[in-house]
């Protein structure tokens, strides 16, 4: 298995424009987790599914940001419009019900900068 | 509300040194602690989970519940060691599955 897959890796963009990240879990993973990286703030849980139902979104920022996850190999985080302040390595994370408690499989990340 | 603190961005030791990256934690119920790191170019991984008990890497953390805390040791530093590392805390009442991250630590080792 190629572990959790991500794209883009790098995005650059305007202000104001869409961006659209997305992720395939690892196959047989029914969690799926978006996290975001930033330097000052660490690693914050944006939202997560299980079942590919959204459980708990509080971490989404505002309005500007949803995610959906329309099956269980397929998500996506779009930030629409995007200001520079998302800029941030988005991270996604699967995990399954029969593995142990606490253990995420993280993809490598989509770096995103936003102009 | 449950948070996960970690005082230190930086911490720079030669090798053979001692290392402890400090975690502290605020949680009133039954959490669950774990160790991620992530090396240089490579993903975030699960390091050590607090209730296995477990040595990783030559890593151990225990977890204090008197003093919230659950610090990441190593009696003698390597240079692979250097990485960024995240202490995590799940809610362990509930069957929630999402980890709350601490803001991470950069361990640099020098040789």
């Amino acid at each position: 298995d190629a572990g959790v897959i991500q794209s883009p890796r790098h995005e650059v963009t305007e202000m104001g424009q869409e961006v659209t990240l997305r992720c395939k879990p690892i196959s047989g993973h029914d969690y799926l987790f978006w996290y975001r990286q930033t330097m000052m703030r660490g690693l914050e849980l944006l939202i997560y599914f299980n079942n590919n139902v959204p459980i708990d979104d509080s971490g989404m920022p505002e309005d500007r940001f949803s995610a959906k996850m329309p099956n269980a190999s397929f998500s996506t985080l779009k930030i629409q419009p995007s200001e520079p302040r998302d800029s941030a390595v988005y991270f996604c994370a699967s995990s399954t019900t029969s593995g142990r408690a606490g253990e995420l499989f993280f993809g490598e990340g989509s770096r995103l900068t936003v102009l | 509300a449950q948070r996960v603190t970690q005082p230190e961005k930086l911490l720079s030791v030669f090798k053979g040194a001692p290392v402890e990256l400090k975690c502290n934690y605020s949680y009133s119920g039954s959490p669950e602690l774990f160790w991620y790191v992530q090396y240089s170019r490579q993903r975030l991984q699960l390091l050590l989970r607090h209730i296995s008990r477990e040595s990783i890497k030559g890593f151990t953390a225990d977890l204090n519940k008197g003093e919230t805390s659950f610090h990441l040791k190593k009696p003698f530093a390597q240079e692979e060691d250097s990485a960024m590392y995240y202490c995590a805390l799940i809610k362990g009442d509930t069957g929630r599955r999402a980890l709350t991250f601490g803001s991470g630590t950069r361990l640099q080792v020098q040789p």
